[in-house]
């Protein structure tokens, strides 16, 4: 079993729709949470973070981290066909060293 | 600031082969990660370098190796290759804390 699970869609929503990005995880170790975002081709780029528990708001996009359930979500309202492309949770147990990574979900968002 | 760079872009390698990719850090940044990306995964961690040292390695047998120089540039060295090498080599550098890391656009790497 691995340790990050990401609900692996893909996801097709219309423009202007709420989206909702899921992981669950194993390791009660991890703290730190990371979303990334990446489009084709392309390599990984940070779009939020949060430390443990809590809600994270930055423009159209909400990170949720709720540890007792090891589960964590990312929230993006009013979509928009510019957010088409996968997104990646991933999480650290420590300030440094390696992040796990889910397998991504994919998404598109139609005009 | 330029960002992560990384070379080449594509290429083609015959099982067996060795082979080494290179990873130019974010200024000011001292440590420098190395992912592989399968298709359709996310990124599984290699190993990381901090000041010229390895700092953490995955789950990946010893034919992976690397470098890190002292202007914080990298390499990543696969030899005896397999076909399941196949895969986005994606570098990330980072510097203090947590969530600053930075990922380059990879190198794709087919193995034939």
């Amino acid at each position: 079993q691995k340790e990050v699970e990401q609900d692996p869609g893909p996801l097709s929503v219309p423009e202007g729709a709420i989206v909702s990005l899921n992981c669950t995880y194993s390791n009660s170790a991890f703290q730190y949470f990371m979303w990334y975002r990446q489009y084709s081709r392309k390599g990984p780029e940070l779009l939020m973070y949060t430390y443990s528990s809590g809600n994270k708001e930055d423009g159209r996009f909400t990170a949720q981290v709720d540890k007792s359930s090891k589960y964590i979500s990312l929230f993006i309202r009013d979509s928009q066909p510019s957010d088409s492309a996968t997104y990646l949770c991933a999480m650290k147990d420590t300030n440094a060293g390696k992040s796990t990574f889910g397998d991504g979900t994919t998404l598109t968002v139609k005009p | 600031e330029t960002g992560v760079t990384q070379s080449p872009t594509h290429l083609i390698k015959t099982r067996g082969q060795q082979v080494t990719l290179r990873c130019s850090s974010q200024s000011g940044h001292n440590t420098v990660s190395w992912y592989q990306q399968a298709l359709g995964q996310g990124p599984q961690f290699i190993f990381q370098y901090y000041r010229e040292e390895e700092n953490g390695r995955g789950n990946f047998p010893p034919r992976f190796s690397g470098l890190q120089f002292p202007n914080y540039s990298s390499e990543l060295n696969v030899n005896a290759l397999e076909l399941d090498d196949s895969a986005l080599y994606l570098c990330a550098s980072s510097s203090n804390g947590p969530y600053e890391q930075y990922f380059g656009p990879g190198t794709r790497l087919t193995v034939t």
